[in-house]
């Protein structure tokens, strides 16, 4: 089955800095990637997501890239704010199944 | 984005007492939903897919039998945990797919269920 893992576990910024997580998945069916931020005891929110046919998506201060080649996809947040501090979760799909990868624990530093 | 709700949000039972927690898309209809459970600062762990009309498919090592999963309607699954115990205890999410034309993939999770069992 499909394998996502999801880098680095931590991360602190200052804010105003950017912050990047990084995923890689093992298979190459996978055709959908979403990126989910979960405050402290709340549900997952998509906050983004990517289509396999597509290498780059943005949307405001948050932007998704995808190497379908090299099998990894990176989440971007720029002008990082205090309220982007949680924890990301990638995924990929294939089919009707979502594997998630072990989440990322940002903090931004005011 | 599509609406999941989830109910209740907090649960505190006795050993040994059955809890269910109701899975419900509000503005879309869901053939298929997704329970997980995650323990602290930990990620989602896929327990089953609900199936409407159909048995729920569980992932490898999660008990049918103590963790009971009826989707008997297009917008309604319940996860019912049986004869719980202390070790049961942890924050319980479901999820659907709202399959409406431009988001076929897109996942959306309820609000999730903390349960403590003593």
């Amino acid at each position: 089955g499909e394998n996502v893992e999801q880098h680095p576990s931590t991360l602190s910024v200052q804010e105003g800095d950017s912050a990047v997580i990084k995923c890689t998945y093992s298979d190459s069916a996978s055709n959908y990637f979403p990126w989910y931020k979960q405050e402290l005891g709340k549900r997952p929110q998509l906050i983004i997501d990517i289509r396999s046919n597509v290498g780059e998506k943005k949307d405001q201060r948050i932007a998704v890239t995808l190497n379908k080649t090299a099998k990894h996809f990176s989440l971007h947040i720029t002008e990082t704010q205090p309220e982007d501090s949680a924890v990301y979760f990638c995924a990929a799909s294939i089919g009707n199944q979502f594997y998630f990868g072990t989440g990322t624990s940002l903090t931004v530093i005011p | 984005g599509a609406v999941v709700s989830q109910h209740p949000s907090r649960v505190i039972c006795k050993s040994g007492t059955s809890v269910k927690i109701e899975c419900r898309s509000l503005d879309f209809q869901a053939t298929t939903m997704f329970w997980y459970r995650q323990f602290p600062k930990q990620s989602l762990m896929l327990m089953a897919t609900s199936n409407e009309g159909s048995k729920a498919t569980y992932e490898q090592g999660v008990e049918k039998d103590k963790f009971l999963i009826n989707h008997a309607s297009l917008t309604l699954s319940t996860l019912t945990v049986t004869s719980a115990h202390p070790e049961d205890s942890s924050f319980y999410i479901c999820s659907a797919r709202d399959w409406r034309g431009g988001q076929s993939e897109k996942l959306f999770f309820g609000s999730g269920t903390q349960l403590s069992v003593l």
